[in-house]
């Protein structure tokens, strides 16, 4: 079965550290994004492609970094850690940019900076 | 500026009463709206979505309810089970980029 998954499920790092956060996908899904849960903010959007070597700025995109070089994976990297991007960090994929259109997520990943 | 907003954080409800969960929304521009249920320790997995054409859609025990003139929206959960414990999402879609903006989400509790 198709799926979204995410890596690591959980990491703790600390104040200044790179980070990078893993997605994969086997849905063949054009389009890929990274989000952030926080506590009072739901879901913000952080970065999302249209396919590969697209990438576009969401909402909270500073500090935040991602490349698309095939259509499966969409790796997040923080570049220099910081507390304030401690969160729970969710990716998702939908299949078409014309419409709207299910997005699927995979489990999150759980990130605390020290 | 949160263009979506759940107001509610939180709802319990006893089982096989009725869960109504609402969702205001400030861009008239949005024209289509999902909701999202949230398990811990998962992602969220769509449940419902209503289109801005229309004012109400149901799917088995889920039904939402859109009134486009008070940009408001409702998830009605009749009955409630205690399997529907979960945070729920709002979200909105404004016709391109396929792009959702969320709320920030209802926790129900479905008392057994």
């Amino acid at each position: 079965d198709a799926e979204i998954t995410q890596s690591p499920r959980h990491k703790i790092t600390e104040t200044g550290r790179q980070v990078t956060l893993a997605c994969h996908q086997t849905w063949n899904h054009n389009n890929m994004f990274w989000y952030r849960q926080d506590l009072g903010h739901g879901l913000r959007l952080i970065h999302y492609s249209y396919g590969v070597h697209d990438t576009n700025k969401g909402e909270v995109s500073d500090g935040y970094s991602v490349s698309r070089s095939n259509t499966e994976d969409l790796p997040l990297t923080l570049e220099s850690a910081a507390s304030s991007q401690t969160s729970v960090y969710f990716c998702a994929s939908s299949a078409t940019s014309s419409g709207v259109d299910t997005q699927y997520f995979g489990p999150g990943t759980r990130l605390t900076v020290l | 500026d949160q263009q979506v907003k759940q107001n509610s954080p939180s709802l319990s409800v006893q089982e096989g009463r009725i869960s109504i969960l609402n969702c205001d929304y400030t861009n008239s521009m949005f024209d289509y709206f999902l909701w999202y249920k949230k398990y811990p320790a998962e992602g969220p997995t769509f449940l419902i979505s209503i289109s801005s054409i229309k004012d109400k859609n149901e799917d088995g025990r889920f039904t939402v309810f859109l009134n486009k003139s008070a940009k408001h929206l409702s998830l009605h959960i009749v009955p409630s089970q205690p399997g529907d414990s979960a945070v729920y999402f709002c979200a909105a879609f404004r016709g391109y980029g396929n792009k959702l903006v969320f709320g920030a989400g209802t926790i129900l509790r479905v008392k057994s």
